[in-house]
């Protein structure tokens, strides 16, 4: 069973507002992703963090911003949120080698 | 990354085997093929993972052909909660998340069990 949480589940807010998604795992994992997802689309990979302190961009070119000061935790954040930012966010977390935990997915709508 | 070429969707009846192709024909030695399904709009689950020997698990069945050109994922009895969107991604092992790791997921097959 995997322990990776992701909140909010669901969020639907206003242009320009600050928006943060939070992504927690209990495994200890250091490698931690960021995935988007569109509706019936393919996931494209955003960010990822090879441990505390670092973190990466990911194939799809992205306005969001990811933190790693702790090992259990991958924020991802928008600064002021527009529509086009519209989405599903999914939060993944692994070992070195080992296979991908997905959370629950982060459903941001941004009116 | 190599590329995988899947089906778009598939159907299969309740009870049935379920057996789910891809095509990997520029597959280099290192890499290992994996499975993956995302229910709905859920985040994707890992299934099972192969280098070149057949593997089995509790979940599924993956069978590769000898030249590593080809798999096959075989859900021995489906449910209809195998109605998914299975993803099959060719990758060195360790490097399965994406960017300067490689791993990309496609489009998938869309397996529909039908009652």
């Amino acid at each position: 069973e995997a322990d990776i949480y992701q909140t909010p589940r669901y969020l639907v807010i206003g242009t320009g507002k600050k928006i943060t998604l939070e992504c927690s795992q209990t495994m200890g994992h250091d490698k931690m992703y960021w995935y988007q997802q569109d509706p019936g689309m393919e996931l494209h990979l955003i960010h990822y963090s090879y441990g505390v302190n670092s973190t990466e961009k990911g194939d799809l070119s992205s306005e969001s911003t990811v933190s790693r000061i702790r090992t259990e935790h991958f924020p991802l954040t928008l600064e002021s949120a527009r529509p086009s930012h519209t989405s599903q966010y999914l939060c993944a977390s692994s070992e070195v080698g080992g296979e991908l935990f997905f959370g629950e997915g982060s459903r941001l709508t941004v009116l | 990354d190599a590329k995988t070429t899947q089906p778009p969707s598939m159907d299969c009846a309740e009870g049935r085997a379920a057996n789910l192709p891809c095509n990997h024909s520029t597959i280099s030695g290192n890499e290992y093929v994996y499975w993956y399904r995302q229910i709905h709009s859920q985040g994707p689950q890992y299934i099972i993972h192969g280098l070149k020997n057949n593997e089995t698990n509790e979940m599924a069945s993956l069978i590769i052909t000898e030249d590593r050109k080809s798999s096959t994922l075989i859900l021995p009895h489906a449910t209809l909660r195998d109605t998914a969107v299975y993803y099959c991604i060719v990758s060195p092992y360790g490097q399965v998340g994406g960017g300067a790791d490689g791993l990309t997921f496609g489009k998938g097959t869309h397996l529909i069990i039908q009652p």
